[in-house]
């Protein structure tokens, strides 16, 4: 059983489309994370949510917007979506806050043309 | 304001050791490591906390250093799996839940 699942895992749009990616976790974890991996493979975080409350907003473009129906559940929703959108997205899960091992999705790889 | 890693890339022969070094500009609370191999996600290999000195298993170990605010990554006997790229996470005293990763190293070893 997947810990950590995403959909799409990719997915090719035209610029100032919207789109969503959804992420999904079973291991019962409090904490859901976004990550934008760009082409030099940085990482960076976006978002946190624990239990259903945003806990992190990094300085990320308001087009972008997270969501949390529940605690297994995070989703993604990019308005308006510009070339520099271009990226893979992962989305990753903690049993709580702080010093706690993050579990990663397989990511989304996301290509704006 | 993301720390930095060091070497950037590295190539070694099965069997050869590496270090790789995480340097932070502000005080550690923790320091995570993880390894990507290419096209996948990030994995994790362990954490250090505030307070505590050195981890490890089976050939991969780390340490923490909170005065020099550096982490160190030991790979010994290094084997063809250990190829991929290698971040470190950083969460700082007082942004706790929030890991900031380095710039990675890329680790590529070879027969």
């Amino acid at each position: 059983d997947t810990a950590v699942s995403q959909t799409p895992k990719y997915l090719v749009t035209q610029m100032g489309n919207d789109k969503s990616i959804k992420c999904e976790q079973n291991l019962g974890h409090d904490t859901m994370y976004w990550y934008k991996q760009d082409s030099k493979k940085f990482l960076k975080i976006m978002f946190s949510y624990n239990n259903k409350e945003l806990i992190i907003n990094e300085t990320v473009p308001n087009r972008f917007s997270p969501k949390s129906p529940d605690k297994a559940h995070l989703n993604l929703h990019i308005n308006s979506l510009e070339l520099g959108d271009s990226a893979v997205y992962f989305c990753a899960s903690s049993r709580g806050r702080g010093a706690d091992t993050q579990y990663f999705g397989p990511g989304t790889r996301l290509t704006v043309l | 304001q993301q720390p930095v890693q060091s070497p950037q890339a590295v190539i070694l022969r099965e069997g050869e050791d590496a270090v790789i070094n995480c340097s932070s500009s502000k005080a550690l609370y923790s320091v995570h490591w993880y390894r990507q191999k290419h096209g996948e996600a990030p994995v994790f290999l362990m954490i250090l906390l505030k307070g505590g000195e050195q981890k490890g298993h089976d050939k991969i170990s780390a340490s923490f250093n909170e005065k020099k605010q550096q982490s160190s990554l030991y790979l010994t006997a290094s084997q063809l799996s250990y190829s991929g790229t290698y971040f470190c996470g950083t969460e700082w005293a007082g942004t706790a839940s929030k890991l900031t990763f380095g710039t990675g190293t890329r680790l590529q070893v070879t027969l």
